[in-house]
């Protein structure tokens, strides 16, 4: 059974610092998205990266998909208010059509 | 505006009646997929459809049905609902290509007593 974990499960911190989310697993993956949950809602897609070594930048949000394409990790910036929320990442398997979705990262960030 | 809808957004039933949640984009995109969010869980695949009357199984699905009969469409169907089918469930549809990615339904949380 394929497995994605993520960590960790629970981070605060207070507005202006840095944090890294990871994303991990023991499987390869063709691609790998990071979603953000907001209570009572559903995932929005961040990005998706497919090349392992790739890095993408959002903003303040830089993601990177491991070498061997079987991890990757979120690292936020001068973490804001706004950027409270669940932090999902999920992976596809080339030749499946199947998504597999980590547990989770759920930030607060305090003003 | 590009979107995905569910209906019903909230719903209690009782065991053992046969309900179905629908789900619809306007994105003309093949893929689409039922997921059940559960706490201490994550998200967790149904069934998806790679497109009109091609449907598979996820990880969960005993006790669901899907069927996919038009591009736009895709229903989820528990014949016999139990109390463990409590959950919030997500409707997504999407591309799948090189950059695979998919849009998110508001989410039905369903309540089974």
């Amino acid at each position: 059974t394929q497995l994605l974990e993520q960590s960790p499960q629970f981070l605060s911190i207070q507005e202006g610092e840095n944090l890294t989310v990871y994303c991990n697993s023991s499987s390869v993956f063709s691609s790998l998205q990071w979603y953000r949950q907001e209570p009572g809602e559903g995932p929005v897609l961040l990005v998706t990266v497919v090349t392992g070594g790739e890095v993408k930048k959002l903003k303040r949000l830089t993601f990177q998909f491991g070498d061997a394409r079987k991890d990757s990790s979120l690292h936020i910036t001068a973490a804001q208010p706004g950027d409270t929320g669940l932090y999902l990442c999920a992976g596809s398997t080339s030749g499946t059509y199947k998504y597999i979705f980590g547990t989770g990262t759920r930030l607060k960030v305090l003003a | 505006e590009a979107q995905v809808t569910q209906n019903p957004r909230y719903l209690i039933t009782v065991t053992g009646k046969k309900l179905t949640v629908t789900c619809s984009q306007n994105m003309n995109h093949e893929y689409m997929s039922w997921y059940r969010q559960d706490p201490g869980l994550g998200l967790r695949q149904i069934y998806y459809s790679m497109n009109v009357e091609v449907t598979d199984k996820g990880d969960v699905p005993e006790g669901y049905k899907v069927s996919r009969k038009e591009k736009r469409n895709f229903p989820l169907i528990l014949e016999s609902p139990s109390p463990n089918q409590t959950s919030l469930y997500f409707c997504a549809s999407g591309l799948w290509d090189r950059e695979d990615e998919q849009y998110f339904g508001p989410g039905t949380r369903l309540t089974v007593t």
